[in-house]
């Protein structure tokens, strides 16, 4: 089944405490990115990465880190979690042709995470 | 700055209308327009993807369309059902610095 799995599903941490939430396509897929939801905002984005070893900011990097060493897997890392970074983070990844998406869209389910 | 908004932000009809989301954006530069549905607790749905060149794109009840010159678009929910309850998004792809920009959504409640 084509698929993006996110873990873990919830997550509870305290301030300061690295934490990585792990984000896996398997469609072959050139793009992925990271976004989070936040009551009000929207989603927004994070980061995303066109393809191995490519990676580039969005619109609210500060704070997050992300590495795509396999063309699969694209985690999401907060070296020092903050409160302000409580929120619903998604997954997401896409084929991208020629460094453009034309193609829909998959999400994975979803990271609720709550920083104390 | 690319903005979205969509109207309304709630929506609640009777189970069988027909119904109308809107979406609107400030930018025309953009490849495509994608709408999603979202379920309480779970990720996004991609529902139907828009080209920029493309006027509309159906697929079963569900109907998009696209007039890109005027930042609009809109999706029609034909024969609505309460299984169709959801927030429903829209999002657009920036022709420049590969940025897709969500709305903040509408919430649908279809009651039988």
């Amino acid at each position: 089944e084509a698929q993006v799995t996110q873990n873990p599903r919830y997550l509870i941490t305290v301030t300061g405490k690295k934490l990585t939430v792990t984000c896996s396509q398997n469609m072959n897929h050139e793009y992925m990115s990271w976004y989070r939801q936040d009551p009000g905002l929207g989603l927004r984005q994070i980061y995303y990465s066109m393809n191995v070893e490519v990676t580039d900011k969005g619109d609210v990097p500060e704070g997050y880190k992300v590495s795509r060493k396999e063309k699969r897997n694209f985690p999401l890392i907060l070296e020092s979690p903050s409160p302000n970074q409580t929120s619903l983070y998604f997954c997401a990844s896409s084929t991208g042709t020629g460094g453009v998406l034309y193609e829909k869209l998959f999400f994975g389910s979803g990271t609720q995470l709550s920083v104390l | 700055k690319q903005e979205v908004t969509q109207i309304p932000a709630a929506l609640s009809v009777p189970e069988g209308e027909n119904l109308v989301l809107n979406c609107s954006f400030t930018d025309s530069a953009i490849y495509n327009l994608q709408w999603f549905r979202q379920d309480p607790g779970k990720g996004l749905t991609s529902l139907l993807l828009i080209q920029s060149s493309q006027r509309e794109q159906t697929s079963g009840r569900l109907n998009a369309s696209l007039d890109k010159s005027s930042g609009r678009s809109t999706l029609y929910i034909a024969a609505s059902q309460p299984g169709d309850s959801a927030t429903y998004l829209c999002a657009v792809y920036m022709e420049y610095g590969n940025k897709l920009v969500f709305g903040a959504g509408t919430i649908l409640r279809v009651k039988s």
